[in-house]
């Protein structure tokens, strides 16, 4: 049963628009959540995130958004730049407490930014 | 962030070997674990590499397959025994630092059973 759930395994976006990865997950005791980005041949790396406390978050070009009442989460890419085409991975975990840094992922979403 | 060095980057290997990664960090870290990343799937936590004793495995991970050692702060290997195709992986050591929210990865390493 996936905890993580990441339902577009792929996304085309040109480059100047926004990119939306979107992100649902099931178990109510995750309350922070993080993206990462994968190249091809590298490990991931960390992105942005958020704790249930907030429902946004912006660090330059990225923004998250969370909306715990329907345990979804987005990260939107504005502007899309063709160097942001990479896997995107959600991630979440229990905020504090045993087990609170183990990560649960979903599948990734694959973006292409078409110049 | 932790520089995280991760050797092999990558491996082709016969079924029936063993396999031992190696994952150095720049410093010292609160915790470590490994991940696997099977084709298509998502990164699935195998264990928490606990220093100085026996590692804490997730479920569906038995230490007999993975052992785990990490003698020191910044040190940890995973060995894959008795490697079988269904092996066939990425696997990424992480790491978080005291004070930090976010984990840390290696750039992983990809191995290939034949």
């Amino acid at each position: 049963d996936q905890q993580v759930k990441q339902n577009s395994p792929s996304l085309s976006v040109q480059e100047g628009r926004i990119s939306i990865l979107n992100c649902d997950y099931t178990n109510s005791m995750f309350d922070y959540f993080l993206w990462y980005k994968k190249y091809p041949a590298e490990g991931p790396t960390f992105l942005i995130s958020i704790s249930s406390i907030k429902d946004k978050n912006e660090d330059g070009r990225f923004t998250v958004f969370l909306n715990k009442s329907a345990k979804h989460l987005s990260l939107h890419i504005v502007p899309s730049q063709p160097g942001d085409s990479a896997v995107y991975f959600c991630a979440a975990r229990p905020f504090s407490g045993a087990g609170s840094y183990q990560l649960t992922f979903g599948k990734g979403t694959k973006l292409s930014v078409i110049p | 962030s932790a520089v995280i060095s991760q050797k092999p980057s990558r491996d082709i290997c016969q079924r029936g070997t063993s396999l031992t990664i190696q994952c150095q960090v720049d410093s010292q870290v609160t915790m470590m674990f490994w991940y696997r990343q099977q084709p298509g799937q998502s990164l699935t936590l195998i264990a928490t590499a606990n220093q100085g004793s026996e590692a804490t495995y997730e479920s569906g991970f038995v230490i007999d397959k993975f052992p785990i050692s990490r003698p020191n702060l910044t040190f940890s290997t995973l060995t894959v025994s008795n490697m079988s195709p269904e092996d066939s992986s990425i696997y990424l050591c992480s790491v978080v630092r005291q004070g930090d929210t976010e984990a840390f990865f290696g750039q992983g390493t990809r191995l290939t059973v034949v």
